[in-house]
């Protein structure tokens, strides 16, 4: 059970794209569908912005993009808006059945 | 509207042992697969342990297993958490969150902290 491999940090100015990666193995991220994209403000907690890899639950912004590729997902935020600044987590659905989290990804607009 | 608000956090001595609740409301609980999730202080999200629909099926994380146990009341609507031998790293914010189909969660509660200290 260990923890997906996110970037620690990420960052880009208003207006720009950026995308946050997300790597596990064919346990996990690898062998299924079921990757979903949290966003986390400071004391709150998280929302769901990306699950099944790429769909978008009703209300999160088109700007939010996932995908796959092998044992990585990623999250694409186009568009970036100082809004955006927050913490990023991946999930995944595991062989277990279990389920687990990346380290997270602080993402900083500049 | 969905809500989900947990509750029995405090301070505890490590080695002791805690319950937390999880109360849920505006939906149907005994429907849901439910989880626990835990963020120490300026960490990252850790899953905990997941209890299917109706309480027949338990998982846990490895480094909890044999220490907490997850339980579900479907007629109170109420998840649990039972803490025991308590260690310092334990000490986090707990998070009682809905699992949909699709396998994400869909709704998450405020947490409650738990902190192991003497």
């Amino acid at each position: 059970q260990s923890a997906l491999t996110q970037p620690a940090s990420v960052s880009g100015s208003p207006g720009q794209s950026i995308t946050i990666s997300c790597t596990g193995t064919s346990s996990d991220v690898g062998g299924y569908k079921f990757v979903s994209w949290y966003q986390q403000n400071p004391g709150k907690a998280p929302k769901v912005m990306i699950y099944d890899v790429s769909n978008r639950p009703s209300g999160v912004s088109n700007r939010f993009s996932g995908s796959k590729s092998g044992n990585t997902a990623s999250l694409t935020i186009s568009g970036l808006q100082a809004e955006d600044e927050a913490d990023y987590y991946c999930s995944s659905y595991t062989s277990d059945n279990t389920r687990v989290f990346g380290g997270g990804t602080k993402l900083t607009v500049l | 509207q969905v809500q989900l608000v947990e509750s029995g956090g405090g301070v505890v001595q490590p080695g002791r042992s805690l319950r937390l609740s999880c109360a849920a409301s505006g939906f149907t609980f005994s429907d849901y697969g439910m989880h626990w999730v835990r963020q120490a202080p300026g960490k990252g999200l850790e899953w905990v342990a997941l209890i299917s629909y109706d309480g027949n099926s338990k998982y846990y994380a490895d480094s909890v297993k044999g220490r907490f146990t997850i339980s579900r009341d479907n007629s109170k609507n109420t998840l649990y958490l039972q803490v025991n031998s308590l260690r310092a790293e334990d000490t986090a914010v707990y998070y009682c969150a809905r699992e949909v189909a699709s396998i994400f969660f869909d709704y998450w509660g405020q947490g409650t902290l738990v902190t192991a200290s003497s």
